[in-house]
Parts: structure tokens; C-alpha cells; sequence
């Protein structure tokens, strides 16, 4: 089975760019979540969809963070502006329900602010 | 709300020595616990999880981990380190009827030959 696949792997860009990121689930998970890990630090979750619908964006930093998933599949992050201090990995993971199931991470993309 | 302790940054041991990584959760009621590994430009891969029973818990790759309520604990343990082990560990708390996870900072472990 294939896992959860996310691209770009690595990205620098300088601060008021903006970028994106794609995250591609197991196939079959209803349930899919972005979280930032800063160095240093856990990974924090930013946003939860269940399906195409948001569950809990609680700690997405709504005035420049933005995520969608489209048709309950694929998944989109953006950040725009970013800031020095969005400098991190972009982890996305994906379960077949929420709560206790297993999540089950991609290898996250490296986003480097300067 | 939930939080997770993590009081070790870093732990460095000899490879054929055993290994404690500790864990320390807040959460007023029986949490979900998960333990992580992540390899250096890899992503998390669970080694093993507490839901309810037995609380000893045995996972991948000879880990297994003990759920101590009195404690609030729920430390990792392996009984002989492979080179292969040196990786991040994390812990993570779950809320029953929430959907996200809490993660500690983690702990780093070094494995010398």
C-alpha cells in the first residue's frame, strides 16, 4: 500500500512569498491532518478535514494559512504572506477515521523563510 | 486540555544496551498514547499505542511501552539498542472523543558502537 505522498520535499522562499503544499493520503483515509513541526519542537496540529470538511483548524493561523480539500482527497496548505517564523516542516497525515486510529505520516516538506 | 513531557532532550547509549525514553502526559481522564519514531527527512512511524487493557503495550522493532496511571506515565522501552534505533522519539497524548494528537518535544537518541 502506498503511503502518504507529499511534494515539495524541500522549499525556500523569502519572507511575504507565498507557497503551497500538496499532500496526496492513503487511499481510502476519510480523515487527513496538516501539522507544523518546528526544530526543536513536536508537531503541532494546524488543521483536521474529516471527508472534504473541516473538523478543527483551532490553531491554523487563519490571516495567512489556508488548506482545502477538494472531492475529500488531496489536500492544498498555504501560507500568504509567509513570515520568518513559518520556517519548518509541513507534516501530513492521514487515518481512515478520526480519534483513536493510527495516523500515518508523509515525509513532511522542509519550508525554509529567509 | 492535554499536554506531553518529554524530560529528556537527548540520551546517548552504547548499542546492545537497554533504553528508557520517559513520557509524562496531563489529561484528566484515560488518554489515548501513542509512541513515534522519526528518522532523520523521514516522517513519523508509530511504534506502538495505548487505547485500554493491558497496560503493558508491545510494539514494532522489540519497542514496547508501560501505561502507569498513578503515574502519569508511559515510558518506551527496548531491552538491546541496535544501531539502527538512533532516530527522534516522540510521545503523543489523544483525547477520548477528540480527534487530534499532542506531541512532546521529543528525545533524540545517539547509539555508540
Amino acid at each position: 500500500e502506498a503511503g502518504v505522498a507529499q511534494s515539495p520535499r524541500y522549499k525556500i522562499i523569502e519572507k511575504r512569498q507565498s507557497v503551497a503544499f500538496w499532500c496526496n493520503p492513503i487511499s481510502g483515509h476519510a480523515t487527513l491532518y496538516w501539522y507544523q513541526q518546528i526544530l526543536g519542537q513536536g508537531p503541532k496540529l494546524l488543521i483536521q478535514f474529516q471527508n472534504n470538511g473541516v473538523v478543527d483548524d483551532s490553531q491554523l493561523p487563519k490571516d495567512r494559512f489556508s488548506a482545502e480539500r477538494l472531492k475529500g482527497v488531496d489536500s492544498t496548505l498555504k501560507i500568504q504572506p509567509a513570515k520568518l517564523e513559518d520556517s519548518a516542516v509541513y507534516l501530513c497525515a492521514s487515518s481512515q477515521l478520526a480519534g483513536r486510529d493510527t495516523q500515518y505520516f508523509g515525509p513532511g516538506t522542509r519550508l525554509t523563510v529567509l | 486540555a492535554q499536554s506531553v513531557t518529554q524530560p529528556d532532550i537527548h540520551i546517548t547509549v552504547s548499542e546492545g544496551a537497554s533504553l528508557e525514553l520517559r513520557c509524562n502526559y496531563s489529561y484528566g481522564a484515560t488518554p489515548y498514547l501513542f509512541w513515534y519514531v522519526q528518522s532523520p527527512g523521514q516522517g513519523l512511524q508509530l511504534l506502538l499505542k495505548y487505547f485500554s487493557g493491558d497496560t503493558l503495550v508491545q510494539g514494532i522493532k522489540g519497542f514496547e511501552a508501560e501505561f502507569k496511571r498513578s503515574q502519569s506515565s508511559f515510558n518506551l522501552r527496548k531491552p538491546s539498542v541496535h544501531w539502527s534505533d538512533a532516530a527522534e522519539y516522540f510521545c503523543a497524548v489523544g483525547a477520548r472523543g477528540a480527534n487530534n494528537l499532542f506531541f512532546g518535544t521529543g528525545t533524540r537518541l545517539t547509539v555508540i558502537p
